[in-house]
């Protein structure tokens, strides 16, 4: 079936450092997106890239889609403690309206 | 911020209690899901809904139930509340076309004793 597998689970870095998490599906995806989830909180919408070697940026975090459209990275330069949290990459299936989160890494930040 | 609520957001409860969670939205998404997550994990879909009277069980063998009697609406009952079902869960919803990022609730976090 639909798979959509993230790594690391975990990342521990120190505040300044670089993080990325990375996302792999078995199928080509039309689309990804990505999620953040603070502790105790829910996730909430971060960005969905779509094009063949899409890049985009938003302030210290950058995303990519692989050429293949089969899999997506997001790059968090110089860490901060607000950016603490479980980030989920998700790609839509053959169900319609269906998304296949992947597993989710957990960031955690020393200061 | 999205237009989804969820009640209660914390529920004790002993074992055998029938319960219902409680989901609603009111951006007239036709899309709506359950998932199950214990805290920072993995999610699980456990139901989810095209539309009113429409709903389908997700990945997740669960023992919850579900009812789309109203767009706007989409509670999840347990009959019988199990240790085992102490978790998070988790509403969303999603546009019918166009992108499909999910707006999730705050979550229900329930407890089984």
């Amino acid at each position: 079936g639909q798979q959509v597998m993230q790594i690391p689970q975990y990342q521990h870095v120190q505040e300044g450092e670089d993080f990325t998490t990375y996302c792999n599906s078995s199928t080509t995806l039309s689309n990804i997106q990505w999620y953040k989830q603070r502790p105790g909180g829910h996730p909430v919408f971060l960005i969905q890239l779509v094009k063949s070697g899409e890049v985009k940026k938003q302030k210290r975090l950058t995303f990519q889609f692989g050429e293949a459209k089969k899999n997506s990275s997001l790059h968090i330069t110089a860490t901060q403690t607000t950016d603490v949290g479980t980030y989920f990459c998700a790609g839509p299936g053959t169900t319609l309206g269906r998304l296949y989160f992947g597993r989710g890494t957990q960031l955690t930040v020393w200061p | 911020e999205a237009d989804i609520y969820q009640t209660p957001r914390y529920l004790v409860i002993g074992t055998g209690k029938k319960i219902t969670l409680e989901c609603s939205q009111t951006m007239g998404h036709d899309k709506m899901y359950w998932y199950q997550q214990d805290p920072g994990m993995e999610l699980h879909l456990i139901h989810y809904s095209y539309g009113v009277n429409s709903t389908e069980k997700g990945d997740l063998s669960s023992e919850s139930t579900v009812s789309r009697i109203r767009t706007e609406h989409f509670p999840l009952t347990l009959e019988s509340a199990r240790p085992s079902h102490t978790s998070q869960y988790l509403c969303a919803s999603t546009r019918t076309s166009g992108s499909y990022e999910q707006y999730f609730g705050p979550g229900t976090r329930l407890t089984v004793t």
